[in-house]
């Protein structure tokens, strides 16, 4: 079975503090994502990566930013946290299928909930 | 861009009774995937099932089933037998084909509880 963990379930944090929230994957999948979750807005993406040290912007990145220096691991890195970016943060990851071009689905990490104060 | 739409933000059901919940989406685009997936309280986001846009046929896992009407940009999700442990959030998900990673663009969920 694939495993997506994430490095904390809970997490608080002072505004303007730097955050990191780490996610590992066991199953050599290529691509690994970043999502929020918000009452009433589902999961907005915010990064997702498709290979080491190569990213791109989601629907919401402003105020974050990340880092894939290994293929299994992914960060989430708040520069200077904010208490609008109270929520929960799930981790995903995939496998492509390029040459194929078959899209895997995506597994989740069981998600850290933070709490900017 | 993609939108996803839940209608339904709660929906409660009797165990062993069937219940449907909806999603619609909207899309230019002609090949892509749809799925549905699970999040029980405070629990792991889990895959329940997949469609494939070029696929006539429905997708089925054991008591859960689609709905796919691609013309309509419906996709909803029918559960049989509802059980105790079908009480979750489900959240309907879009994905585009692209020539990297693909990305999910959800709905904002369908809480469902399932009562005695």
């Amino acid at each position: 079975d694939v495993k997506v963990t994430q490095s904390s379930r809970y997490l608080v944090k002072r505004t303007g503090e730097k955050v990191f929230l780490e996610c590992v994957q066991d199953m050599d999948h290529e691509n690994m994502f970043w999502y929020r979750q918000d009452p009433g807005l589902g999961l907005r993406l915010i990064y997702f990566s498709y290979d080491v040290k190569m990213k791109e912007k989601g629907d919401i990145p402003e105020g974050y930013s990340v880092s894939r220096e290994k293929k299994e691991r992914f960060s989430l890195i708040l520069e200077s946290a904010s208490t609008n970016q109270t929520s929960m943060y799930l981790c995903a990851s995939s496998l492509f299928k390029g040459v194929a071009g078959i899209q895997e689905t995506q597994y989740f990490g069981p998600g850290t909930r933070l709490l900017v104060l | 861009a993609q939108t996803v739409t839940q209608s339904q933000p709660e929906m409660s059901v009797q165990e062993a009774e069937t219940v449907t919940l909806s999603c619609t989406y909207d899309t230019s685009e002609n090949n892509y995937y749809l799925f549905w997936y699970k999040q029980p309280p405070s629990r792991q986001m889990i895959l329940v099932i997949r469609q494939e846009a070029y696929k006539q046929q429905n997708a089925t896992e054991n008591r859960f089933s689609v709905n796919f009407q691609k013309a309509a940009k419906s996709f909803s999700l029918k559960i049989s037998d509802s059980q105790l442990g079908d009480t979750a959030m489900y959240f309907c998900a879009f994905m585009k084909l692209t020539g990297t990673a693909s990305k999910l663009t959800f709905g904002t969920g369908t809480r469902l509880q399932v009562t005695l």
